[in-house]
């Protein structure tokens, strides 16, 4: 358990409105990812980070940005919601070692309407 | 660009039944991972392997990483209804900064 919370947990938001997501971690892991996972795509990464102030895409990028300014918080936001941005958002962090193991918080399920 | 590949995508099985869950790939992997997802919550790591061949034995559950590392598969003996979830396979890209997800086995164990 790497002490990952994601707030909020439940959220609806409207078109066009700006949405921000934070990640926040207890065990000061250096690398810090934000997932989606929808029905028939499984997990999909959208952004990470690998330090402070460090960041980059993922596989499913547009729409989103992220950023860090300490190393235990990773926020992620919709600057102007879309209803395909509808979805389970997980975040996860990894620490060092080579088995690139992932720790994953407990999502956070935003509609967009 | 490495994709797994998880088959089945869907098992509903009884009580007592024993069952294996795949994960191929056409790549090699240096190691791959397994999750389990309940509903509502994230994906908890359950087993990394690493070396080609070997097994890994978590109580009912098996997993194995073929001997070539790319592909990897979970047998589970007897399962049980807390066995029901989404089990994910991934593993890491070659410069080691991100997972490659499979899309995940849904398994229900009925009682």
């Amino acid at each position: 358990d790497a002490g990952i919370t994601q707030s909020p947990r439940h959220k609806v938001t409207e078109t066009g409105t700006p949405v921000t997501l934070r990640c926040h971690q207890t065990e000061n892991h250096r690398y810090m990812y934000w997932y989606r996972q929808d029905p028939g795509h499984g997990l999909r990464l959208i952004h990470y980070s690998y330090g402070v102030k460090d960041t980059d895409k993922g596989e499913v990028s547009d729409g989103y940005s992220v950023s860090r300014s300490k190393t235990e918080d990773f926020l992620l936001t919709l600057e102007s919601a879309t209803s395909s941005q509808t979805s389970v958002y997980f975040c996860a962090t990894r620490g060092g070692g080579l088995t690139y193991e992932q720790y994953f918080g407990p999502g956070t399920r935003l509609t967009v309407t | 660009t490495q994709l797994l590949e998880q088959s089945p995508q869907f098992l509903s099985i009884q009580e007592g039944e024993n069952l294996t869950v795949y994960c191929n790939s056409s790549s090699v992997f240096s190691s791959l991972q397994w999750y389990r997802q309940e509903p509502g919550e994230g994906p908890v790591l359950l087993v990394t392997v690493v070396t080609g061949g070997e097994v890994k034995k978590l109580k009912r559950l098996t997993f194995q990483f073929g001997d070539a590392r790319k592909d990897s598969s979970l047998h589970i003996t007897a399962a049980q209804p807390g066995d029901t979830g989404l089990y994910l396979c991934a593993g890491p890209n070659n410069a080691g900064n991100m997972l490659t997800f499979g899309g995940g086995t849904r398994l229900m164990v009925k009682p």
